[in-house]
């Protein structure tokens, strides 16, 4: 019965650091969202998966940004060489319809 | 392109007064539009949803409005209460079951004891 969890909560890197950040969706949630959100902004879509299928990756904003959900459950939101302007929370959100349902985000501060 | 945004960044009430909330899109693709609530350290939390074959949406204490000659929603919170205080986003989907949702910039909604 628990909501959307993520981890870690907090995350600092250094400048080109790997980081892998982790979403576990409600149990038998089909879609799951990834967004990015920036300091008094609203959250911005990255990536969408159906099941294990990655639907719509159209707000990855580079190649340094990967999304996977193997198993069609938890996904991981990979950011390789992070820079400074990845500092940001990233938030997972998962649906079984209209409705999407948002984890509490991990911060990411990249140095 | 599109874009969803907020006519006004903040807005500050006192407590039992009614609030509003506005916010202008510019898809009139849009079909499914959205009010979350986003308190400090939180994630987005769902508060009212609205199809665009509807004018007017109420739930508990909120009432979403939709003109979608000017594109323009609204959301109304009646009796504000101090725990109402929090950052409050709209947000359009094209469909209703499927793919991303866009998000303004938000409106932080402070409530004045």
């Amino acid at each position: 019965g628990a909501g959307v969890s993520q981890s870690p909560r907090y995350k600092v890197a250094k400048r080109g650091q790997d980081v892998a950040l982790r979403c576990d969706p409600i149990s038998g949630h089909v879609s799951l969202f990834w967004y990015q959100q920036a300091l008094g902004q609203g959250p911005e879509f990255l990536t969408y998966f159906q099941n294990e299928a990655q639907l719509d990756k159209s707000g990855l904003p580079s190649d340094r940004f990967f999304a996977e959900r193997p198993e069609g459950s938890v996904s991981t939101l990979k950011i390789q060489r992070t820079q400074q302007e990845d500092s940001a929370v990233y938030l997972c959100a998962s649906s079984r319809g209209e409705t999407q349902y948002f984890g509490p985000g991990t911060r990411l501060l990249v140095l | 392109g599109e874009s969803v945004g907020l006519h006004l960044p903040t807005l500050s009430v006192q407590e039992g007064d009614n609030s509003i909330i506005n916010c202008a899109y510019s898809n009139s693709a849009s079909d499914y539009f959205i009010w979350y609530k986003q308190e400090s350290g939180k994630g987005p939390q769902f508060i009212i949803d609205i199809r665009s074959n509807m004018d007017k949406r109420q739930g508990q204490r909120v009432t979403v409005l939709l003109n979608k000659t000017v594109k323009h929603l609204s959301l109304q919170i009646a009796a504000t209460q101090p725990g109402d205080s929090a950052v409050y986003f709209c947000a359009e989907k094209r469909n209703t079951n499927a793919g991303k949702s866009t998000f303004g910039d938000g409106t932080t909604l402070t409530v004045k004891p």
